[in-house]
């Protein structure tokens, strides 16, 4: 049981650059999430998805997209990068009770944009 | 709407110190309050939760009690050891309007460095 996987672990971007975070859980979960971490903040909400074929923003969806074609994947997509988007990107999936029910978390992808 | 606000940190502990790092929150609804934690290289994970005032969470010798009056889930620990360095988040999934998508804001986090 691998839990959430993410891909690459990390990544370096040239500006207008773009490209896909690749995130999966094999828990049968149908809650996911990707955060964004800077440097001495909390985590903040880009996008969620509460099943396959449904998604929606979060705190700050601004130059990212997000599908979600199966229960297991939830990729992340960078159109045109910016170095405003240099930072640490955790998917995690929840299970059945989104009331009060932990968060699994991925191990993260670091990525720069220059 | 919802934020949660965690003590300045870095925080710098000798082994087997008392900790605590204060975590207060401003919800709508009824929120669950959670801490996480994350390990160098790792990812975050759940270190203990609340569901409801007064509900106290507890694991691996850490605590924090929901306190509603203070909006407080403030976390203990009575004696620390070299294995707890790590950055700790508070986190808070409220149920505004009668949904709840488990989304979570989190505080800015608190590195704690226990030394021997």
């Amino acid at each position: 049981n691998a839990g959430v996987t993410q891909t690459p672990k990390f990544r370096i971007l040239k500006i207008g650059q773009s490209m896909t975070l690749q995130c999966t859980q094999d828990m049968n979960h149908n809650y996911m999430y990707w955060y964004r971490q800077d440097p001495g903040m909390g985590l903040k909400l880009i996008y969620y998805s509460v099943g396959a074929g449904i998604t929606d923003k979060g705190e700050v969806p601004n130059g990212y997209n997000v599908s979600r074609s199966t229960t297991e994947d939830f990729p992340l997509r960078l159109e045109l990068a910016a170095p405003s988007q240099t930072s640490v990107y955790f998917c995690a999936s929840l299970g059945d009770s989104p009331w009060g029910g932990e968060q699994y978390f991925g191990p993260g992808t670091r990525l720069t944009v220059t | 709407g919802n934020s949660v606000t965690q003590m300045e940190g870095p925080v710098t502990l000798s082994e087997e110190a008392f900790l605590t790092i204060n975590c207060t929150y401003t919800a709508t609804g009824y929120p669950s309050l959670f801490w996480y934690v994350q390990y160098p290289g790792e990812g975050l994970q759940l270190l203990l939760k609340a569901t409801k005032a007064d509900d106290k969470g507890s694991n691996k010798g850490f605590e924090a009690t929901y306190r509603k009056e203070t909006t407080s889930f403030h976390l203990e620990k009575g004696s620390v050891q070299v294995s707890d360095s790590a950055v700790y988040f508070c986190a808070l999934s409220s149920n505004a309007g009668g949904t709840s998508y488990g989304k979570l804001t989190f505080g800015q986090g608190t590195i704690l460095t226990v030394h021997p």
